[in-house]
């Protein structure tokens, strides 16, 4: 079973440009959440996708934002980027069900300058 | 609100020593799940174990073991002589019901993670 693919692996993108990011889950996994990763806070939630609804979402700025597909693909959208959106996003899916494990893809590394 | 604390945020040891992660919780839900991932220097997060608030039981998976408690509100992961391959960081996670609405709305929260160093 293939995992959890997230394309681009590494974006550069200078303030105040947008930059979006995609998430492929594992096959059959409806629910699709993002995470940013930073030194300094750590894995934080951004937002959770299932069946192509938000059903939860993290305390992130309304500059960050997301959508599913019908099959499941997720994409995350930042826009009006800041220096302080560096990090590493991370995308995870699952079934979708209290209780199950997140499987994590290899995240996209985006550095803004 | 839900807060998972890790104990260590470095642990530096030898290879073929015992090494114990500590993780504490916070929750006031009687129904959770509490996880473990490995995060290695690629990059990507790996699970490595799963454990509900009914399910008290010790596990242990090869050089990996987990002791649970709810009394202390404690989930800690030991591993048992450590190796090189083991260098990582790994996350301690929480999981519960927001609205007790049976499972559909629920997030996952992080500890900040310990940073193990297995030496050769």
């Amino acid at each position: 079973k293939a995992g959890v693919t997230q394309t681009p692996r590494y974006l550069i993108k200078t303030r105040g440009q947008q930059v979006t990011l995609s998430c492929s889950p594992i096959s059959g996994h409806r629910s699709v959440s993002w995470y940013q990763q930073t030194p300094g806070q750590g894995l934080q939630f951004l937002f959770e996708y299932f069946s192509e609804t938000q059903r939860n979402k993290g305390n992130f700025p309304g500059r960050f934002s997301g959508r599913q597909f019908s099959n499941s693909r997720s994409e995350m959208n930042v826009s009006t980027l800041e220096l302080g959106d560096s990090a590493l996003y991370l995308c995870a899916s699952s079934s979708g069900q209290l209780g199950s494990p997140l499987h994590f893809g290899n995240g996209t590394r985006l550095t803004v300058t | 609100a839900q807060k998972v604390t890790q104990v260590q945020t470095e642990i530096s040891v030898v290879e073929k020593e015992d090494v114990t992660l500590d993780c504490v919780y916070e929750t006031r839900d009687t129904t959770y799940y509490l996880f473990w991932y490995k995060q290695p220097p690629s990059g990507e997060l790996v699970f490595l174990i799963r454990r509900n608030s009914f399910d008290e039981q010790n596990e242990i998976s090869g050089r990996y073991s987990w002791n649970f408690q709810k009394s202390t509100s404690s989930f800690n992961f030991t591993i048992t002589a450590s190796q090189v391959v083991d260098s990582a960081v790994y996350f301690c996670a929480l999981s519960e019901d927001i609205t007790n609405s049976g499972g559909s709305n629920y997030k996952l929260t992080f500890g900040k993670g310990t940073l193990l160093t297995v030496n050769p």
